[in-house]
């Protein structure tokens, strides 16, 4: 149980488009789920925590704007980059309160901006 | 900032125990210990956590100090699949509380 799964698991771009992130928990209702950016050789950064119905709460240094996310069902949320440009390529991952009040992650999405 | 201290590397010959050390002296009261292990190119998986007594389950084993200043993380027979970082958290009981990550211990398991 308590799995949470993420698409697409990788995806190139062209500068200037958007791109759109699912996180989905599989077996369990996340009121609360979470968006974090790994850089290469570097620990996961929080970007966001995502609460159902109601609008995100950013980390300090994150541009909401660019960085969209809706949390509109208790088993998804997405996360949308607009306008890439090659300094947002990175490895994405979302996490959802689960059991327990543990965190789940999802397996990640890697994000390459040309 | 990150409320835990561990070694940025360990090596474990397989088979053998790995034992992760975990430094959390300002923890408090409430604030249970976490441990997460990340698989290259992977999402964090969980591994177990516990407030103040050792913890058992079928991946590993978590001992906190009395003072709960410090914790361990035993991995009883290693294997090459174990290769990964391990991350100790700290964090309050409350689920919407987000993990914050430091950089972790890279584990090493060899041959």
């Amino acid at each position: 149980g308590a799995v949470v799964s993420q698409h697409p698991s990788w995806v190139i771009c062209k500068s200037g488009t958007s791109v759109k992130i699912e996180c989905r928990s599989l077996d369990f209702q996340a009121t609360t789920m979470f968006w974090y950016r790994q850089f290469p050789k570097q620990s996961l950064m929080l970007m966001a925590t995502s609460n159902e119905g109601s609008k995100a709460t950013y980390e300090q240094g994150v541009e909401k704007d660019k960085f969209l996310i809706n949390h509109a069902s208790l088993t998804v949320s997405t996360l949308t980059v607009t306008s890439a440009h090659p300094e947002d390529s990175s490895f994405y991952i979302c996490s959802a309160r689960g059991p327990g009040d543990t965190q789940y992650f999802g397996p990640g999405t890697r994000l390459t901006v040309l | 900032d990150a409320k835990t201290t561990q070694p940025p590397s360990m090596d474990c010959a397989e088979g053998r125990a790995a034992n992760l050390p975990c430094n959390h002296s300002t923890i408090s009261g409430n604030e249970y210990v976490y441990w997460y292990r990340q698989i290259h190119s992977q999402g964090p998986q969980y591994i177990i956590h516990g407030l103040k007594n050792n913890e058992t389950n079928e991946m590993a084993s978590l001992i906190i100090t009395e003072d709960r200043k410090s914790s361990t993380l035993i991995l009883p027979h290693a294997t090459l699949r174990d290769t990964a970082v391990y991350y100790c958290i700290v964090r309050p009981p409350s689920g919407n509380t987000p993990l914050v990550f430091g950089k972790g211990t890279r584990l090493s398991v060899i041959a």
